[in-house]
């Protein structure tokens, strides 16, 4: 049992190149979210999807898109990628979107866009 | 405007000794709150929540969280830290709106010395 799978783990970037950081859960679970994590900000919801078909703007979505075709996959897609994408980004999942529903990460991936 | 506070970015305890980490909140409303913990290049774990149940919450790992609406506070605590304790530390709050709303805190890192 996995749980949420992220890849790459890590990756170097230039600026200017799109790149597709990829999140599979295999829990069954209706909801996903992508969160950037910077240093002394926390963590901040990118977008969301509350079921397969759907998806949705979090605080900081500019420069990154999603797709959920799928219950299990929810790949983020930074189009032309900009040094202050830089960050640690982790996915994650809920059965639901209900305050009652626990949220599952996944490990992170690591991205410096030069 | 709504938010989550976290009482220092870094805390140091002596093994065995009381674990207290701050988190405060604004507004009006009592909110859902959550303790997340992350262990270096991992992803989130919850830790405990609170969803308007009983104010003295207990998690795992011997954590407990105690929601106080007076204060509008809601810190971990944990009597005896161990070494295996020492890692970053996220408060998040949900006002409403499920988990495409939540705010997190911007984290305390716990050092433990033996």
């Amino acid at each position: 049992i996995a749980g949420i799978t992220q890849a790459p783990t890590s990756q170097i970037l230039a600026a200017g190149r799109r790149m597709t950081l990829r999140c599979t859960q295999d829990m069954r679970h209706n909801a996903m979210y992508w969160y950037r994590q910077d240093l002394g900000l926390g963590l901040r919801l990118i977008h969301y999807s509350n079921t397969a078909g759907t998806t949705g703007k979090g605080e900081v979505p500019d420069g990154y898109s999603v797709s959920r075709a799928n219950t299990d996959d929810f790949p983020l897609t930074l189009a032309s990628a900009v040094p202050s994408q830089t960050s640690v980004y982790f996915c994650a999942s809920s059965v639901g979107t209900g305050e009652s529903d626990e949220q599952f990460f996944g490990p992170g991936t690591r991205l410096t866009v030069l | 405007a709504q938010s989550v506070t976290q009482l220092g970015s870094h805390v140091s305890v002596s093994e065995g000794a009381l674990v207290l980490l701050r988190c405060n909140y604004s507004s009006s409303v009592p909110p859902y709150l959550f303790w997340y913990v992350q262990y270096p290049n991992q992803g989130l774990q919850l830790l405990l929540k609170y969803t308007s149940a009983a104010t003295l919450v207990k998690g795992i790992n011997g954590f407990e969280a105690e929601f106080k609406k007076s204060e509008t506070s809601f810190h971990l605590t944990k009597p005896s830290a161990h070494m295996s304790d020492a890692a970053e530390y996220f408060c998040a709050v949900i006002f409403s709106g499920g988990y495409q709303k939540v705010t997190f805190g911007t984290g305390t890192k716990l050092q433990v010395i033996p």
